[in-house]
């Protein structure tokens, strides 16, 4: 799987949108990137993924770029329960094992 | 969405004994689970894989024969510490995927913390 970039930490005002980018330069064709999110004491929880197209749901929007070496995560609004470590994970899947890297460590202030 | 669940949440043993982890796909079949390890501030190591229905595949430097690890169904796989030890003490996560296609996600249960005295 291709290794991925994360800034270790990053702190966000409560009500504004959290942007974590992730590099993943060396991605290639058929791997998908996904994004999880640990809080304290908790398994990791699956939050979106995508392979070339932006996409939206109910907690968060992803964005690739079209080169596909990037992407960024948003959350349109955080809250203080948003506080957690967040992943950035490329994997071609095929049933195989997720590979986590350091995170970005987001915390969200009031 | 899908929901993988772990039990126990977190476990005491004393040294020397053995204890077991059970980790469910409550709504849907899992023919592979995964198994990891979290040491405190790091990040989840990968220790095996588990296979329905055969042995499961370790990662180097994990003992199989101290972390016994049994799928026997599409929705139960069980990971054994035996013989703990205060370094074995972590937080153990598993996770399953809901289906083999390339674009599915997994999911992790809720983790067990385990602290051997």
């Amino acid at each position: 799987d291709a290794k991925t970039t994360q800034p270790t930490s990053m702190d966000c005002a409560e009500g504004r949108a959290a942007n974590l980018p992730c590099n993943h330069s060396t991605i290639s064709g058929n791997e998908y990137v996904y994004w999880y999110r640990q809080i304290h004491s908790q398994g990791p929880q699956y939050i979106i993924h995508g392979l070339k197209n932006n996409e939206t749901n109910e907690m968060a929007s992803l964005i690739i770029t079209e080169d596909r070496k990037s992407s960024t995560l948003i959350l349109p609004h955080a809250t203080l329960r948003d506080t957690a470590v967040y992943y950035c994970i490329v994997s071609n899947n095929a049933g195989n094992m997720l590979t986590f890297g350091g995170g970005t460590r987001l915390m969200v202030k009031p | 969405g899908a929901v993988v669940s772990q039990h126990p949440s977190r476990v005491i043993c004393k040294s020397g004994t053995s204890v077991k982890i059970e980790c469910r796909s409550l709504d849907f079949q899992a023919t592979t689970m995964f198994w990891y390890r979290q040491f405190p501030k790091q990040s989840l190591m990968l220790m095996a894989t588990s296979n329905e229905g055969s042995k499961a595949t370790y990662e180097q430097g994990v003992e199989k024969d101290k972390f016994l690890i049994n799928h026997a169904s599409l929705t139960l796989s069980t990971l054994t510490v035996t013989s703990a030890h205060p370094e074995d003490s972590s937080f153990y996560i598993c996770s399953a995927r809901r289906g083999a296609a390339q674009y599915t996600e997994a999911f992790f249960g809720q983790g067990t913390r385990l602290t051997v005295v």
